[in-house]
């Protein structure tokens, strides 16, 4: 059973750019969540897909926005990038209804912006 | 407030010695749900265990535990015979009622760091 991947395992981008980042689900989850961890913090949710429409979002702002595609995987696209943007994200994957529904997360990717 | 409170700044054990991690939590959800994390220095968060607001037994897996005390809104994790592997930060997660079904967003603390001396 393959786990959570994430790429790319680093990225170094420059202000005001865009980036986007990747992740696959693990087998069989149907739901993949996004968070936003910066060094020394708990992570922090940014939002929600399922079914491949955004459910649930937290408190980022609208350059923050994503995608999931049919075989679950889903994508974080940030705009406009801002120094504090530098942070690790994580993806993490759960599975249907039902459960305690534990989301099982992937290594993430570190992003800094300069 | 806080949801989800560590306070611990940072843990020492000692190899094969048990250590307990603090977690307190803030709801006025019935239903909820408490899951704890570990972060290597890699970054990966790894599941390690879960406990359900309506669960009569502390849960278990392995050599962790979870202290959970409903009424004081305590749910500490207990790791046993401590290892060298076990170094890494610890969080404390919650999923409320609120964020079930499909939205089920996890409020993280601010994570604790355990170090494992040999």
């Amino acid at each position: 059973e393959t786990g959570v991947t994430q790429s790319p395992t680093h990225l170094i981008k420059t202000r005001g750019q865009q980036v986007t980042l990747r992740c696959s689900s693990q087998s069989g989850h149907n739901t993949v969540s996004w968070y936003q961890q910066a060094l020394g913090q708990g992570p922090q949710f940014i939002f929600q897909y399922y079914r491949e429409e955004e459910n649930g979002r937290g408190n980022f702002p609208p350059r923050f926005s994503g995608l999931q595609f049919p075989n679950y995987s889903s994508e974080l696209n940030v705009n406009a990038l801002e120094l504090d943007d530098s942070a690790l994200y994580l993806c993490a994957s759960s599975p249907p209804m039902g459960g305690q529904k534990t989301q099982y997360f992937g290594p993430g990717t570190r992003l800094l912006v300069l | 407030a806080q949801k989800i409170t560590q306070t611990q700044p940072g843990m020492f054990v000692q190899e094969k010695e048990a250590v307990t991690l603090d977690c307190t939590y803030d709801t006025s959800d019935p239903s909820y749900g408490l899951f704890w994390y570990k972060q290597p220095s890699s970054g990966e968060m790894i599941f390690l265990i879960y406990q359900g607001s309506y669960d009569q037994q502390n849960a278990t897996e392995g050599r962790y535990s979870l202290n959970f005390q409903k009424a004081r809104k305590s749910a500490n994790l207990v790791i046993s015979a401590s290892q060298l592997g076990d170094s890494a930060m610890y969080f404390c997660a919650m999923r409320e009622a609120a964020s079930t079904g499909a939205n089920s967003k996890l409020t993280f603390g601010k994570g604790i760091t355990l170090s494992v001396r040999p």
